[in-house]
């Protein structure tokens, strides 16, 4: 199975929105609702921010938003702060009923 | 509070096994699915395999044939579990950090992950 193809980078100054991608196959993004994104800092284990496709867990903040078009995924991150520059992955289940993850994005808060 | 906690050798030699356990607490490990993903050294997330209690496992297809993932459950059913994992055949290409987490009630996200154990293959 290959991975779920993400921008290497994306950045914005404090207060912008940035939407990552991530794009997959029918056998994977686009079959299922199961996407989800994570989000890692340097050193510590990937948080969950997002599940199946656009909801939020507890305590995460309003500011990450998810959705989905076809094969294609996307987090968003509105009113960017500095505590968002991390690592973010995506994942989905595919029909194979295994788990694919991203190739992750390095967000960069200018 | 549920928490998992990786532990075993930090250097394995090539070719031989790297066994790896996943202590749990706050949780019991007949519910739920657990699972083991891996990160290289700079590099990406990548899902090695699940276990669900007696029900089922599930492995990645590139590591499928290295791979065995199992439980060893207590009589308590808050008292410490453990889940474990062993990757025969060891190469560089294994090194990486490995974390123990824990599904959601559908086995579809993780929701829980331990804090990752760095394993170094090399002679």
């Amino acid at each position: 199975q290959s991975a779920l193809t993400q921008p290497a980078s994306v950045s914005g100054s404090p207060g912008q929105s940035i939407t990552i991608s991530c794009t997959g196959t029918s056998s994977d993004v686009g079959a299922y609702k199961y996407v989800s994104w994570y989000q890692q800092h340097p050193g510590k284990a990937p948080k969950l921010m997002i599940y199946e496709v656009s909801n939020r867990p507890s305590g995460v903040s309003n500011r990450f938003a998810g959705s989905k078009s076809g094969n294609t995924a996307s987090l968003t991150i509105s009113g960017l702060q500095a505590e968002d520059e991390a690592d973010y992955y995506c994942s989905s289940y595919t029909t194979s009923s295994t788990y694919v993850f991203g190739t992750g994005t390095k967000v960069t808060v200018l | 509070q549920v928490q998992l906690q990786e532990s075993g050798p930090g250097l394995v030699k090539p070719s031989e096994t790297l066994s790896l356990t996943c202590t749990v607490s706050g949780d019991s490990i007949s519910n739920h699915y657990w699972s083991w993903v891996r990160q290289p050294p700079g590099k990406g997330l990548e899902w090695i395999g699940y276990i669900r209690y007696s029900v089922s496992t599930a492995y990645n297809p590139s590591l499928k044939s290295r791979v065995t993932i199992s439980l060893d459950t207590s009589k308590n059913q808050f008292s410490l579990n453990q889940f474990s994992l062993k990757l025969t055949s060891v190469t560089a290409a294994d090194t990486a950090v490995y974390y123990c987490a824990r599904y959601d009630s559908g086995g579809y996200y993780w929701v829980y992950w331990g804090q990752g154990a760095l394993v170094t293959v090399s002679s």
